[in-house]
C-alpha cells in the first residue's frame, strides 16, 4: 500500500528564514512519481514539481529546492529566504504507475510572518 | 485559457437530496480524478477516469458515483447525500496519470 507522511503539521518561521518541509512515503514499487503542490490561503492547488523514482537529482527553482533520498524514502521540500507569500499548506503526493492513483500526505501549512 | 473548471463553487443542502458536482476541462487530458480534501486528512481521492468510458475507484468511493461519456467532462454525483460528505472537492486532469494534474478551484459542501 502507498502511504505519504507529513509530520509536520504547522511551521511558522519569520521572513528570510529558511524552511524545510519534510515528506516520507512508503510503497512496494520501484517505479513511482512523487509530487509536491501548494495550497495558497486563495483555496487552489498549484502544481510545483514531479520527480520520477531513477531520479535522484537535487532539484531548484529559484527559492525552492527539493531533496529526493530513495534510501531513507523522503522527499523534503526547503524555501530558502522564506517571503510572506509562501505561507500556504504545502502537499507532497505519491503516484504508482501501476494504479494511477494519486496520494496525498495530510499538508504541512506553512506561516511566514514579517 | 487552460482550465478545469466545476460547478457549483458552494453548495448547502440536506440529506437525501440527489445533486450532481460538475467537472470539465478544455485541455484535452485523458485523466480526470475527484479528491476531497478534510482537516487532518490531506486529500482523498474518490474516483478516476483513464479515458472516455474508463472509470475506477479510489481511495474512498463510498457514496459517490462517476460518470465519463465524453472527453471533458466527469461529473460527481451524489444519489443520496449524508453530512459526513461535507467537504471541498476537487476536480483534477491531466494529460496521462503521471503528468502533472490541472485542479479546479474546489466545491464546497455541506450536507445538512
Amino acid at each position: 500500500a502507498q502511504k505519504v507522511t507529513q509530520a509536520q503539521t504547522e511551521i511558522s518561521v519569520v521572513e528570510k528564514e529558511d524552511v524545510t518541509l519534510d515528506c516520507v512515503y512508503e510503497t512496494r514499487d520501484t517505479t513511482y512519481y512523487l509530487f509536491w503542490y501548494k495550497q495558497p490561503p486563495s483555496g487552489e492547488l498549484v502544481f510545483l514539481i514531479r520527480r520520477n523514482s531513477f531520479d535522484e537529482q537535487n532539484e531548484i527553482s529559484g527559492r525552492y529546492s527539493w531533496n529526493f533520498q530513495k534510501s531513507t524514502s523522503s522527499f523534503n521540500f526547503t524555501i530558502t529566504a522564506s517571503q510572506v507569500v509562501d505561507s500556504a499548506v504545502y502537499f507532497c503526493a505519491l503516484m504508482n504507475t501501476g494504479f494511477q492513483k494519486l496520494v496525498f500526505g495530510t499538508g504541512t501549512r506553512l506561516l511566514v510572518s514579517p | 485559457e487552460a482550465q478545469v473548471t466545476q460547478n457549483p463553487r458552494y453548495l448547502i443542502t440536506v440529506t437525501g437530496k440527489k445533486l450532481t458536482v460538475t467537472c470539465s476541462q478544455n485541455m484535452n487530458h485523458e485523466y480526470m480524478s475527484w479528491y476531497r480534501q478534510d482537516p487532518g486528512l490531506g486529500l482523498r481521492q474518490i474516483y478516476y477516469s483513464m479515458n472516455v468510458e474508463v472509470t475506477d475507484k479510489g481511495d474512498v468511493p463510498e457514496g459517490y458515483k462517476v460518470s465519463r461519456k465524453e472527453k471533458r467532462n466527469f461529473p460527481l454525483i451524489l444519489e443520496s447525500p449524508s453530512p459526513n460528505q461535507t467537504s471541498l472537492y476537487f476536480c483534477a486532469s491531466s494529460e496521462q496519470g503521471l503528468r502533472p494534474q490541472h485542479f479546479g478551484d474546489g466545491t464546497r459542501l455541506s450536507i445538512l
